[in-house]
This record gives structure tokens, C-alpha cells and sequence, in this order.
């Protein structure tokens, strides 16, 4: 069974503090994305990876960077965590060639105070 | 970035009621996903689609892909409860690897 694995599901930080997402595959998929769902907004795209140590960025990065020091994990970095984060957070995972079936984690469901 | 526009954004219906939902844009695409989320879960692939016109079919699902590849429709027959979720389409232009997503239609069937 494929499997996308973030470390939490929910999760309360104070506005300043950083905060660390964290995802894992166990597919061996080149691709790994981070995304940001926010009610009649859909999914957009913060950061993805294409390869370990590199990084593209998405449609929102702004506040956010990325980690992906091995294939199987892609971490997301909230530097300096504000309300305006607040927001349920998916990674997912897919194979090199465009337009592949995505695999998610479950979610994190992040409030900042 | 291109824009995919669904419609409806909220859709409450009887079961054993059908309804389509659709998913449009100016662009078009190599392929079309959708997706279903249910609460507290990521999304979960449905289907592709990837030839203009192409129906596909998974049980009570009907899946269309426009002719010209800027639009797809998703049918349910004979809802049930279980139909209940978020339904997201996501398209891929074929020159970047990542998915554009749109925002979806919150699908209720009530019994």
C-alpha cells in the first residue's frame, strides 16, 4: 500500500514561532509537493521538488521554504508563523513524468494564535 | 498559472438523485484529474482523462473530457451518502510537473 505520511495532523503554534512540517513517501517518487486548502480556494501550490536538494517554487511561497535534504522527505518551513497561516496543509508525492496520479498525506491542520 | 473553474461550489441533493458537476478553463491540457476528499483525509485519484471527447466510466461515475481539451464533467447516477465529499478536478498543461487544482464542489447527499 502506497503510502504519504505527515507527521501531524493537528497542530497550535503562537504567531512568531517557526514551524516545521514534516512529509514522507514511501514510493520512491522523484516529485513531492507541499500545498496550502483553504475553504473555496482549493489546493495551491506552495513549494515542490523534483530532486533532492532542489526546489521550485509555487504559486504562494511567500513566507514558506522547503527542505529536502532525502528522496523520501520534503519538509515545510514556516520561518516566522502568522494567523494568516492558519490553514489545513497537504503534502503529496508523485513520479517524474507530468500529469501522474498524486498521492497525499492526510493533512495538517494548522491554527497560529 | 492557468484557472480552473468548477461549478457548482456547493451541491446538496436527495439520494438516488443524479448530478453533474463540471470543471472549465481557457487552457487546454494533456490531461485532467479528479479527485475525491473526504473530511480529515488528502485527496484521492478517481480518474484521468487524457483524449479529447473520452468518456470513462467507474460504476455510477461518468467521467467526459471536452473535445478540446479545456473542459471535463463529472456525472453521478442514483447518488448515495457515501458519494459525499469534495470533488476537485486538476489539470496538467504538459509542460511543468506539478498539477493546477481547482476549488472544487462540495458534494452532500443526504438519505
Amino acid at each position: 500500500d502506497v503510502k504519504v505520511t505527515q507527521s501531524s495532523r493537528y497542530l497550535v503554534k503562537r504567531t512568531g514561532e517557526k514551524v516545521f512540517l514534516e512529509c514522507v513517501q514511501d514510493m520512491d517518487h522523484e516529485n513531492m509537493f507541499w500545498y496550502r486548502q483553504d475553504p473555496g480556494l482549493g489546493l495551491r501550490l506552495i513549494y515542490f521538488s523534483y530532486d533532492v536538494k532542489m526546489k521550485e517554487k509555487g504559486d504562494i511561497p511567500e513566507g514558506y521554504s522547503v527542505s529536502r535534504e532525502k528522496k523520501e522527505r520534503f519538509s515545510l518551513i514556516l520561518e516566522s508563523a502568522s494567523t494568516n497561516q492558519t490553514s489545513m496543509y497537504l503534502c503529496a508525492s508523485s513520479v517524474l513524468r507530468g500529469g501522474t496520479e498524486a498521492f497525499f498525506g492526510q493533512g495538517t491542520r494548522l491554527t497560529v494564535v | 498559472t492557468q484557472l480552473l473553474e468548477q461549478s457548482p461550489q456547493f451541491l446538496s441533493i436527495q439520494e438516488g438523485e443524479n448530478l453533474t458537476v463540471y470543471c472549465n478553463s481557457s487552457s487546454v491540457f494533456s490531461s485532467l484529474q479528479w479527485y475525491r476528499q473526504e473530511p480529515g483525509e488528502g485527496p484521492v485519484l478517481l480518474v484521468t482523462v487524457v483524449t479529447g471527447g473520452e468518456v470513462k466510466k467507474l460504476k455510477r461515475l461518468t467521467f467526459q473530457f471536452g473535445d478540446a481539451r479545456k473542459d471535463s464533467s463529472l456525472h453521478i447516477t442514483a447518488a448515495q451518502p457515501g458519494d459525499t465529499g469534495l470533488y476537485l478536478c486538476a489539470a496538467d498543461s504538459g509542460s511543468a510537473r506539478q498539477l493546477t487544482f481547482g476549488s472544487g464542489t462540495q458534494l452532500t447527499v443526504l438519505p
